[in-house]
Parts: structure tokens; C-alpha cells; sequence
């Protein structure tokens, strides 16, 4: 099993420029969580799905931030338009039980 | 705000020494789940505790749960070099929800 997916692993964007993360679950999981780790403000969670259902995404920060799962193999998160402050590592983890939570390596978003 | 607080921020010890890090969390819980993040890479599920269970082993880890006051540790025995990594509580922020809200970390260094 390869393990939760997430590309790129680094991001350098300019403030103002759209950017994609990537997300592709283990197999067979049905929930799917995006989170945030800055050292300043530590793991948040953004959103997450059930089933290709996004349940809360009330710790998405701004309209800036969207989320898509369009099936059971993919999830996106966006930011259009990027600032500098969202600067920080995002990872995108799954689960099967909702009790145990497999992460991915990671995005680290840097936005000049 | 957080639902999990660990403590202590930074843990160093000596190789063979045991470590124990403590989680204190603020709403009623039906479980708590403790991770490994090791520098650069994705959380690692180590353990997780139910709200009935006040003790739990796996391997070299020690969990306790003491829902009457919030909090939990986690004892590691015999450290060694390779358990030098954060370590997080997660713990449902309203029960039932599998809206996983991670504590502030404790950063273990295990010095061979």
C-alpha cells in the first residue's frame, strides 16, 4: 500500500497566484481530512469529508480556501488568491474507522 | 483554540532514559490518539485510548487516560535515538463528530 499521496511537496508561489494541493487517499478509505501545521498556530483542521461529502468546513480560514473531493481516489485543496500568511505544511490524511488517521508526507506552501 | 495541550513543550533525555508526556484536553471525549510526527514527514498513529480504558500498552508505549481530570500520558520506556520526533494527543473536539482537533506537541530529543 503506498500510503496517503499529496503533491507537490513543495509549493513556491508569488502572493496573488492560485494554487493546487493534491491528495490521493489509501484505497478503500471513506473520510478524508485536510489540515494545516504552522508553528505559530500548530495542526488545524480544515475540513473534512465523508464519503465524498465534505461534513465541516468551518476551520477552512477564508473564501480564499476550497476543497473538493470529486470521488473516492482524489481530494483538492485550493487558494485563490494566495497571500503570504498561508505560508505553512498541509497535509491531507484518511481514514477507514475515523479513529485512525494516515497522513501523507505533506505540503510545504511557501507564497512570496 | 486547542483542544489538547502536551506537556512538556521540549523533552530531552538520554538514550535508555524514559520519556513521559502528558495531554490535557477540555471536552468529553469517547477516545484519545496519540502521534508521532518525525521532522519533515506526516503523522503516525501510535496508540489510541478509549474513554472506559484507563491504561493501554502497545510495545514500548504506555498510555494512560484519567477522564476525571482531562488528561493523559504517554510513557515511553527504554528510549532510544529513533524515538526523537513531536509527539500529539488528538482527541475529538465534540464527541461522535471524527473531528479530530491535535494538542500543541511535545518535541521529544532522545541523545545516544
Amino acid at each position: 500500500d503506498a500510503g496517503v499521496i499529496q503533491s507537490p511537496r513543495h509549493e513556491v508561489t508569488e502572493m496573488g497566484q492560485e494554487v493546487t494541493l493534491r491528495c490521493k487517499p489509501i484505497s478503500g478509505h471513506n473520510s478524508l481530512f485536510w489540515y494545516r501545521q504552522t508553528m505559530m498556530r500548530g495542526l488545524e483542521l480544515l475540513i473534512y469529508f465523508n464519503n465524498n461529502v465534505p461534513i465541516d468546513d468551518s476551520g477552512m480560514p477564508e473564501d480564499r480556501f476550497s476543497a473538493k473531493m470529486p470521488n473516492a481516489s482524489f481530494s483538492t485543496l485550493k487558494i485563490q488568491p494566495s497571500e503570504p500568511r498561508d505560508s505553512a505544511v498541509y497535509f491531507c490524511a484518511s481514514s477507514f474507522t475515523k479513529e485512525k488517521l494516515f497522513f501523507g508526507s505533506g505540503t510545504q506552501l511557501s507564497v512570496l | 483554540s486547542q483542544q489538547g495541550e502536551e506537556d512538556p513543550q521540549a523533552l530531552s533525555i538520554q538514550e535508555g532514559e524514559n520519556a513521559t508526556m502528558n495531554c490535557s484536553y477540555k471536552t468529553s471525549i469517547n477516545n484519545l490518539q496519540w502521534y508521532r510526527q518525525n521532522s519533515g514527514r506526516g503523522l503516525v498513529h501510535l496508540i489510541l485510548i478509549r474513554s472506559n480504558e484507563r491504561e493501554k500498552h502497545s510495545g514500548r508505549l504506555r498510555v494512560t487516560l484519567d477522564t476525571s481530570k482531562k488528561s493523559s500520558s504517554l510513557l515511553i520506556t527504554a528510549s532510544r535515538a529513533a524515538d526523537t520526533a513531536s509527539y500529539f494527543c488528538a482527541t475529538e473536539l465534540t464527541s461522535g463528530t471524527y473531528k479530530y482537533i491535535f494538542g500543541t506537541g511535545t518535541r521529544l530529543k532522545v541523545l545516544a
